[in-house]
Formats: C-alpha cells, sequence, structure tokens
C-alpha cells in the first residue's frame, strides 16, 4: 500500500536557522513527490516537486529538497527560517501504487520564533 | 489567467438539505479531485475524476457523490448533510502524477 509519513506534527525554529521537515513514503513504484504549504486560511500552495528529473529540488522562497530513493524520503530545508515561513506544510505521493493515486501526509506545523 | 473556480466560497445549508458545490477549471487538465478538510488536519480525499473515469475513496461515505459532465467542469453532491460535514471542501486539478492546482475552497456550515 501507499503511504506518506511526516515524522514531526510540530516543528519550532528561531528565525535566521535552519529548517527541516521529514517525510518519508511507501510506494511500489516510483512515485511523483510534492510539498505543499498551506498558511492560515489560505489555501494550498505547491513549493516544490519531484518527478524522476534531478534529485535534489528547489523550489520557492528558498524551501529545497532532495529525493533518496534508498531511504524513501523527500525531506525539506531551508537553510535560513523566516517568519513568513510559518505555516501548515504537507507531503504529498502521487502515482505510486496507481497511476492516478494521490496520498496527502497528515501535515507538519512549522512555528518560526523571533 | 488560468486557474480553479470555486463556488460558492461560502454556502450555509440546514441539517439534512441537500446542498452541491461546484468547481470548474480553465487549465484543461484531465483529472479534477475533491478533498474534505477540516481545521488542523490534511485534506481527505473524497474521490476524483480521470478524464471521465470516477474513482471513489473507500471511505468517503455513500452521502456523497460527484458529477463530471464536461472537462471544465466538476460537482461535489452531498445528499443529506449532517454536523460533522462541516468543512472547507477544496477542488483541485491536474494532469496526471504531476502538480495540483487548487481552488479557493468552499466553506460549509451546517445547521
Amino acid at each position: 500500500a501507499q503511504s506518506v509519513t511526516q515524522l514531526d506534527s510540530h516543528v519550532s525554529v528561531s528565525e535566521g536557522t535552519p529548517v527541516l521537515l521529514r517525510c518519508n513514503y511507501s510506494s511500489s513504484y516510483s512515485p511523483s513527490l510534492f510539498w505543499y504549504v498551506q498558511h492560515p486560511n489560505k489555501g494550498l500552495q505547491l513549493l516544490l516537486k519531484y518527478t524522476s528529473a534531478a534529485t535534489l529540488v528547489k523550489g520557492i522562497n528558498g524551501f529545497e529538497a532532495e529525493f533518496k530513493k534508498s531511504e524513501t524520503s523527500f525531506h525539506l530545508t531551508k537553510p535560513s527560517a523566516h517568519m513568513s515561513d510559518a505555516a501548515e506544510y504537507f507531503c504529498v505521493v502521487s502515482g505510486g501504487t496507481s497511476y492516478d493515486k494521490v496520498i496527502f501526509g497528515p501535515g507538519t506545523s512549522l512555528s518560526v520564533i523571533p | 489567467d488560468a486557474m480553479v473556480i470555486q463556488n460558492p466560497r461560502y454556502q450555509v445549508t440546514q441539517f439534512g438539505k441537500p446542498v452541491t458545490l461546484s468547481c470548474s477549471q480553465t487549465l484543461n487538465h484531465n483529472v479534477m479531485y475533491w478533498y474534505q478538510q477540516k481545521s488542523s488536519q490534511a485534506p481527505k480525499l473524497l474521490f476524483h475524476y480521470y478524464d471521465k473515469d470516477f474513482n471513489n475513496e473507500a471511505d468517503t461515505p455513500d452521502n456523497f457523490q460527484s458529477r463530471r459532465p464536461n472537462t471544465s467542469f466538476c460537482f461535489l453532491d452531498i445528499r443529506s448533510p449532517g454536523l460533522g460535514d462541516a468543512a472547507m471542501y477544496l477542488c483541485a486539478t491536474s494532469h496526471l502524477r504531476d502538480e495540483q492546482f487548487f481552488g479557493p475552497g468552499t466553506r460549509l456550515t451546517v445547521l
């Protein structure tokens, strides 16, 4: 079965320090992987995506993620957190066991301390 | 601009009174999705269409139905809303296995 695990339900960092949000997936095939962000009372916005090209993916607002097939991971990082990064982050897997199946992770809430 | 449009943005209904939410897209994507999102939770996939092929999630209640009359439009019908159905309903579209484009959502209140 296909699944997505976000290891931390909540992460708190100080402004200017690095951010690491962890995502692991299980899939029988080579999936596409995405990170979405949702600010309070706002819609979902794509941060970045992996679709079988380069394993290190750069996204918007300084975020990047590395696809590691051997570890079945797709962790999201940012070198320096900004107050505006405080939001909910979702890791999403698409096309794993079924060509059109989409699975959302449970989400990680990121807090940024001034 | 190409986009995903949801109407209405806010819907208030009474317990048991049927309601229909609509979604339209100008992106010409072949996949359309309906999600339910409750406060502080991840979006929960209800069903999706790949072209005209309908795919229902196993745990989607029978109370929820969907129609996709053409590529551009998709509807979510809630036949007898209960208090537990109050939520944000999100429509999304994509090409197969590619990023999803989300609409702004419809906030459903059940009185």
